[in-house]
């Protein structure tokens, strides 16, 4: 599992609330990424990191946000969660070209 | 940008037979594919991947083939098992290696 971690792994939370999810890894990896995951879509990159404090825009960015204060933590936060973005996020880290995922967190926003 | 698509979304095989899985890609310029296996409520899992200087790679009950002419991969699983069923995605790195392109995913089932 290449030592990745999410929390919170269930959520659910309203409209309107801001919401942050945590993936920790503890291997030292430079690149980490945020996807979703919905059915009929592939994964789909919302944000990705490229090291502490840097950050970049995915395929599907809008109404997230993340930061990257340490190697270690990558967070994603909703500022203002909204019905669409009901989904099963995962991170990622990247090793040569393989990617490994965390175990995903299921959030619902009601 | 590329595009990645899977051309069945679901498959059930028989326990014990074989099951093919396919992928198609837009960029001919790609040189690099993976294979991914995502067990319920888990993360995908790196199953095989191939390198464009290959047609064929093999691992253990698995093989991967890679037609470039026709931009197609398919991953066949030898004498399936139950603990095979999963939804198997295939993916493609950007010509940076940094960002992946995921197809839709298949969803196979195996009947025992």
């Amino acid at each position: 599992d290449a030592g990745i971690t999410q929390s919170p792994r269930h959520k659910v939370t309203e409209t309107g609330t801001p919401v942050t999810l945590r993936c920790h890894q503890t291997e030292n990896h430079r690149y980490m990424y945020w996807y979703r995951q919905d059915p009929g879509h592939g994964l789909r990159l919302i944000h990705y990191s490229y090291g502490v404090k840097d950050t970049d825009k995915g395929e599907v960015s809008d109404g997230y946000s993340v930061s990257r204060s340490k190697t270690e933590d990558f967070l994603l936060t909703l500022e203002s969660a909204t019905s669409s973005q009901t989904s099963v996020y995962f991170c990622a880290i990247s090793e040569g070209n393989e990617q490994f995922f965390g175990p995903g967190t299921r959030l619902t926003v009601l | 940008g590329e595009s990645v698509g899977l051309h069945l979304p679901t498959l059930s095989v028989q326990e014990g037979d074989n099951s093919i899985i396919n992928c198609a890609y837009s960029n001919s310029a790609s040189d690099y594919f993976i294979w991914y296996k995502q067990e319920s409520g888990k993360g995908p899992q790196f199953i095989i991947d191939i390198r464009s200087n290959m047609d064929k790679r093999q691992g253990q009950r698995v093989t991967v083939l890679l037609n470039k002419t026709v931009k197609h991969l398919s991953l066949q699983i030898a004498a399936t098992q139950p603990g095979d069923s999963a939804v198997y995605f295939c993916a493609v790195p950007t010509y940076t290696g940094n960002q992946f392109y995921f197809g839709t995913g298949t969803s196979l089932t195996v009947i025992p």
